[in-house]
Formats: C-alpha cells, sequence, structure tokens
C-alpha cells in the first residue's frame, strides 16, 4: 500500500537560511511523488513532481527535492527561505496502479522569521 | 483562464440541512475530485470521477453524494449535515494522461463549511 509520512508538522527558520522539509514514501510502485504548497486561505499549488527521469527536480520558487529509493525519501528544499515561503507545505505520492488517486501527507508548516 | 471555480467559499449550515458545493472546470480535464481538508490530517479524497457519469469513491464518502453529467461539472451534495462535516472542501481536476499518474492536481480555493 502506499502512504507519505511527513516528519515535521512545523519548522521554524530565520529569512537568508536554508530549508528543509522532509518527507518518506512507501510505494509499491515506481511511484511519483509531488510537493505542493498552500498559503492561507489558498489552494494548494504544484511546487515539483518527480516521475522516473532526473532524481534532483527543481520546482518553482528556486524549491527543489531529490529523490533518493534507498532511503525512500523525497525532501523538500530551498537554500535561502524568503518571508513570502511562509505557508504549508504537502508532499503527495501517487497511488498508482491505474487509479488516478493521491495520498497526501499531513502538511508541514514553515514559519520563516525576520 | 480561470482554472477550477468553487463556490459558495463559506457556508454556514444547521445540523440536519442539506446543500451543494459546487466546482466547475474550464480545462477539459477528465479526472476530477472532492477532497475535505481538517486540520493537521492532510486532505481526505471524498469522491472522484474520471469522466463523464462516472464516479466513485474515496476514503471518506459517508454522508456525500456526486455527480458528473458534464465534463466541466463534479457538484458534491452533503445530505443530512452533521457537525463532522465541518471542513474545508477542496475540488481538483487533473488531465487524462497516455499513463500512469503523474498528472499535476490543479485545485479550486476552497468551500469553508461550518456546521452548528
Amino acid at each position: 500500500a502506499q502512504s507519505v509520512t511527513q516528519l515535521d508538522s512545523h519548522v521554524s527558520v530565520s529569512e537568508g537560511t536554508p530549508v528543509l522539509l522532509r518527507c518518506n514514501y512507501s510505494s509499491s510502485y515506481s511511484p511519483s511523488l509531488f510537493w505542493y504548497v498552500q498559503h492561507p486561505n489558498k489552494g494548494l499549488q504544484l511546487l515539483l513532481k518527480y516521475t522516473s527521469a532526473a532524481t534532483l527536480v527543481k520546482g518553482i520558487n528556486g524549491f527543489e527535492a531529490e529523490f533518493k529509493k534507498s532511503e525512500t525519501s523525497f525532501h523538500l528544499t530551498k537554500p535561502s527561505a524568503h518571508m513570502s515561503d511562509a505557508a504549508e507545505y504537502f508532499c503527495v505520492v501517487s497511488v498508482g496502479g491505474g487509479t488516478y488517486k493521491y495520498i497526501f501527507g499531513t502538511g508541514t508548516r514553515l514559519k520563516v522569521l525576520a | 483562464n480561470a482554472g477550477v471555480t468553487q463556490t459558495p467559499k463559506f457556508r454556514i449550515l444547521k445540523i440536519g440541512q442539506s446543500m451543494t458545493l459546487q466546482c466547475t472546470q474550464d480545462m477539459n480535464h477528465n479526472y476530477m475530485y472532492w477532497y475535505r481538508q481538517d486540520p493537521g490530517m492532510g486532505l481526505k479524497l471524498i469522491y472522484y470521477s474520471v469522466g463523464a457519469g462516472i464516479t466513485d469513491k474515496g476514503e471518506v464518502p459517508n454522508g456525500y453524494n456526486v455527480s458528473r453529467s458534464t465534463t466541466e461539472d463534479f457538484p458534491l451534495r452533503l445530505e443530512l449535515a452533521a457537525p463532522s462535516q465541518t471542513s474545508v472542501y477542496f475540488c481538483a481536476s487533473r488531465q487524462t494522461s497516455g499513463g500512469g499518474n503523474t498528472g499535476e492536481l490543479f485545485f479550486g480555493e476552497g468551500s469553508r463549511l461550518t456546521v452548528l
């Protein structure tokens, strides 16, 4: 069965310092993995996705994530946090098997301190 | 391009009332989804549809119904509202792809429902 675990419910960083949001997954298939961002009172927006091409995936707003099969991880990073990065971030894995369904992590709320 | 549009954005219901959350997309996507978001719980799938006339249950379908008469519209109906249905509801859609689950989900801005 597919599952996804976001290891931190809250992360606080200072502006200009690196961001690391951790995600581990479990999948019976070769997974597709996604990171979405949700700003307050808004819908979710795709940051980046891994679909079995390059293991280092670059997304919008300077974010990137590395797919590590041996560690079953897909951590999200950014070299330098900006105040506008404060939001909730969701790691998502596709269920696979032609079902076209997705499993969402419980989210990590990122706080950026001035 | 409007994308995915949800109405209403906010609604307060009394216990036992019924209502319909509307969702429309203008991207000609075959796949559409309804999720509910509760604090600390991520998003849970209520129902989904792979095309007009085809719907299926997700993880948490009890207390809800859907229909899909057109490609554009995917309304979610709440019958006999209960306090447990207080949540934020998101509609999403994605393109049909040739295979696999690599498609990006496009989300509406959500409908915040309170049942008192």
